[in-house]
């Protein structure tokens, strides 16, 4: 099976920057995504990784290692509005998405 | 607009009734999912169908079913044989399952559905 591992919860001050880190192990590797999710309401695409390195976005930016299983997701100059669950999920060989727990950030001011 | 639309938003049913879940999108995507949310789990697999009346199971389809009849349509039924079923569950829909571009899922806002 798939296994994904996320932190559970991270909490940062407004302003500050926060890393959500993931590892993967999964058959096959075909991208990994991050979402966002606030409570109650559906999850919206943050990035996507396919490659080795850094994809910025913005205040976001996401890091892939396929070599070890590995990603984050850097959250920079945090607003309350980030406060939300973030998602890792991995495709795999079949295309198919698994995600993690999901890590619940709060920004606190 | 476009986007994926899910009603109801909650649900409410006695165990042992089936219970129907529509998912309907006007993206023009060919792909669509279903998926289950529980507190302090990731959201996991239930069915899913790459094209018109094709669907395949995922991680967690016993008890569930679902039909593909056209392409911006993909309910979810809930039988009574779902052990467990209250939770959020959510729909989703990409523009293909490949690896051409992205290819994310856009998700519907999803329907709580609670079985007293």
């Amino acid at each position: 099976g798939q296994n994904i591992d996320q932190p559970t919860e991270m909490t940062a001050t407004e302003g500050a920057i926060v890393q959500i880190n993931c590892t993967y192990q999964t058959s096959g590797f075909n991208g990994l995504f991050w979402y966002q999710q606030h409570a109650g309401e559906a999850p919206t695409f943050l990035s996507y990784n396919v490659l080795d390195g850094l994809e910025e976005k913005g205040r976001f930016s996401s890091f892939l290692s396929r070599s070890k299983g590995y990603s984050y997701l850097l959250l920079k100059e945090l607003q309350m509005k980030d406060s939300a669950s973030y998602l890792c999920a991995v495709r795999d060989g079949d295309y198919k998405l698994s995600f993690g727990a999901g890590t619940t950030v709060t920004v606190r001011a | 607009d476009g986007g994926i639309t899910q009603s109801p938003k909650y649900l409410f049913r006695k165990e042992g009734q089936n219970v129907t879940l529509s998912c309907e999108q006007n993206l023009n995507h060919d792909a669509m999912y279903w998926y289950r949310q529980d507190p302090g789990q990731g959201l996991r697999l239930i069915y899913y169908s790459q094209i018109v009346n094709d669907f395949q199971k995922g991680d967690i389809a016993e008890g569930y079913s679902v039909s593909r009849e056209k392409k911006e349509s993909f309910p979810l039924t809930v039988t009574s044989a779902q052990k467990n079923p209250t939770a959020f569950y959510l729909c989703a829909s990409s523009a293909g399952t490949g690896d051409l571009g992205y290819n994310e899922q856009f998700f519907g806002p999803g329907t709580r559905l609670t079985v007293l």
